[in-house]
């Protein structure tokens, strides 16, 4: 049973540019979770997506960044117009179902850098 | 003030050593977790309580729900266990994870 994938791991982008980060769940689970660590902080909650929903995104950046979670295929985190603050790990998670006590399984992350 | 404040920010030890990693929280939550994560790598879920105690191996996490304060253990340090240790908490009435600075833990061999 894979764990969750993300790709591509590593993400070079000059200023201006789009970035599209894509993350695949566990199979059988249905509920994805983005976060983001920029350079020597915490993780931060962006937004949480349940197939083809925006559940919360509270914590997502008012402009340039989108997320979708479509019925067939990975969700995307989707930053327009990159800046050089965008440059951060970019983690997702997934669970089974959305409920307060189901653990989140974490990928690799993919680390965008803004030149 | 951060939701979730951990202590100590950077941690050294000798290999053998025993180890506390202390997590407090001001939000009602529905769970805790503590995560591990290695320099340049992913993250990797440990434990997620609610209450009580678990176990996994040198591995120990306990939690007060009324005190909102949780601690991480590792017993017999080992420097494979050098890495930032993470405490998140899932507030109650939302799915999100909110998370502390996390502890940056060092063992010496």
């Amino acid at each position: 049973n894979a764990g969750v994938m993300q790709n591509p791991r590593h993400l070079v982008r000059r200023r201006g540019q789009e970035a599209r980060l894509r993350c695949s769940p566990m199979k059988g689970h249905s509920h994805v979770y983005w976060y983001r660590q920029l350079p020597e902080e915490g993780l931060k909650f962006m937004v949480y997506l349940q197939k083809e929903n925006i559940i919360d995104e509270s914590g997502m950046p008012k402009e340039r960044f989108s997320a979708e979670f479509p019925k067939e295929g990975p969700s995307i985190l989707r930053i327009q117009q990159v800046v050089r603050g965008d440059s951060a790990a970019y983690f997702c998670a997934s669970s089974r179902n959305g409920r307060g006590q189901e653990t989140q399984y974490f990928g690799p992350g993919t680390r965008l850098l803004v030149l | 003030k951060n939701e979730v404040e951990q202590s100590p920010q950077n941690l050294t030890a000798q290999e053998g050593e025993f180890i506390t990693i202390n997590c407090s929280y001001s939000v009602g939550i529905s769970a805790l977790h503590w995560l591990q994560q290695h320099p340049g790598g992913g993250i990797v879920s440990l434990f997620m309580l609610s209450s009580g105690k678990k176990k996994h191996g040198r591995l120990i996490a306990t939690i007060n729900i009324q005190e909102k304060h949780s601690s991480l253990h590792i017993t017999a340090s080992h420097p494979r266990d050098s890495a930032v240790y993470i405490c998140a908490v899932r507030s109650g009435d939302t799915d999100k994870l909110i998370f502390g600075t996390g502890t940056r833990l060092q063992v010496f061999p």
